[in-house]
This record gives C-alpha cells, sequence and structure tokens, in this order.
C-alpha cells in the first residue's frame, strides 16, 4: 500500500514552453501532497505543501508564478514548470501524507532537462 | 528551526564488514527521525523511522538506527554490507508534518 506514482518519469521541453508534471497516490486518498527539487548529487529542497482545495503553500524562494501548483483531488497534484529555462533543469520528487501526518511516501521522481 | 546533519558525504566499506551512516539532528522537542535511500535516478525508499519507544528500531533490508537522545543522534547501521546496498542515503527529522533533510551520504560497498 501507499503507492505514489508520478508522470512523466523523464521529460526534455524546449526553453520557453510550460511542463506538466502529475503526482498521483494511487491506492490511498493524500490529505497533503509535497513538492520537492533536488540538484544533482544534492539533498531535497521542500518547494511547496499542497492540501486538496486549497492553494499552495510556497517556501521562501521559490516562484509560486514559474512553479504552478494544483491539487484538483485527493488523489492527484500536478506541477506546472512555466517559460522553462535550462536552469530549471532538475529531478522533481512528490510525497503525499496518508493518515499519518508525519510520514510521507515518495514517488520516483521526474528528471527535467530544459535545452 | 530543525536541522539534521551527515557529517559524511561518503562511506566507503568492503563487502561483508558492518556499516554505519551518521545523522545527527536538531529539533525542539521530540522528533520523528526517518532514513531513506536512492539510488540512481530514482525517488526516495523508505526504511526506516523512529516515532517513540524502543531506541533500536529495525528496518528493511536487514538495516537499523539507534536513536540517542543525549547525544541527538540517529545512526544508521547494519552488520554485514552488501554490494547492492550502495546508495545515496538521507537522514531526516519531521517536525510540524514538515519533513528537513540531511545532505546525504554515499554509501560505496565494494566486493
Amino acid at each position: 500500500g501507499a503507492v505514489v506514482s508520478q508522470h512523466p518519469s523523464w521529460v526534455i521541453c524546449k526553453s520557453g514552453t510550460s511542463v506538466k508534471i502529475e503526482c498521483r497516490s494511487l491506492d490511498f486518498q493524500a490529505t497533503t501532497m509535497f513538492w520537492y527539487r533536488q540538484f544533482p548529487k544534492q539533498s531535497l529542497m521542500l518547494m511547496a505543501t499542497s492540501n486538496e482545495g486549497s492553494k499552495a503553500t510556497y517556501e521562501q524562494g521559490v516562484e509560486k508564478d514559474k512553479f504552478l501548483i494544483n491539487h484538483a483531488s485527493l488523489t492527484l497534484s500536478t506541477l506546472t514548470v512555466t517559460s522553462a529555462h535550462p536552469e530549471d533543469s532538475s529531478f522533481y520528487i512528490c510525497s503525499a501524507t496518508q493518515r499519518e501526518p508525519y510520514e510521507q511516501y515518495f514517488g520516483p521522481g521526474t528528471r527535467l532537462t530544459v535545452t | 528551526a530543525q536541522s539534521v546533519a551527515q557529517p559524511e558525504d561518503q562511506v566507503n566499506v568492503a563487502e561483508g564488514n558492518p556499516l554505519t551512516v551518521k545523522c545527527t539532528y536538531s529539533v525542539s522537542g521530540n522528533p520523528y527521525l526517518f532514513w531513506y535511500v536512492q539510488y540512481p535516478n530514482r525517488g526516495l525508499q523508505f526504511l526506516l523511522k523512529y516515532i517513540t519507544g524502543d531506541n533500536l528500531v529495525k528496518g528493511s533490508y536487514g538495516f537499523e538506527a539507534e536513536f540517542n537522545k543525549s547525544q541527538t543522534s540517529f545512526h544508521l547501521k547494519k552488520p554485514s554490507a552488501l554490494v547492492s546496498d550502495s546508495a545515496l542515503y538521507f537522514c531526516a527529522v519531521n517536525y510540524g508534518n514538515m519533513l528537513t533533510f540531511g545532505g546525504g551520504t554515499r554509501l560505496m560497498v565494494k566486493p
């Protein structure tokens, strides 16, 4: 149980275009979903927290207009990288919580490369 | 604010030898502590957690960790390392339902 999927697993896009990444909880309803960013050989940095039906809470330094997060249902959250630039290239990982709010289940990640 | 430190960027160990990956934390109140493992281009896999109870926590793949409140540590251990244990390991503390990760430690197990 408690499986989280992400789609796509990897994506290459051109500079200036937008990319949408989906995060789904497959066998549970997620009260909260989190989006992380990971640079090569570095740790995970929390970008934002989202609850179903409400606006996401962004961490300091994360541009809300660039990284649009939508949490439309209890099983789906999306991250849209708008007007992508090469510096947005990174590994994006989502996670979701179930009953216990302190326990996060992680997706497999999405590798974004902006050319 | 909570923080997690993993003092070693990399740990090298020979297959069959015991391994330790160190983690110290700083948080007010009682910490919820976690260890995760990450293989290349993959998400995080849960290894074990400490919430309350016994200080020695046993987890997946033969790993265990010992919570030491006086030293504010939560070191990850395994009695006999396998080559397949080679990966990136993250310690994390949950406070206020937010996870804060350490910088990660790369474990290299050589045959």
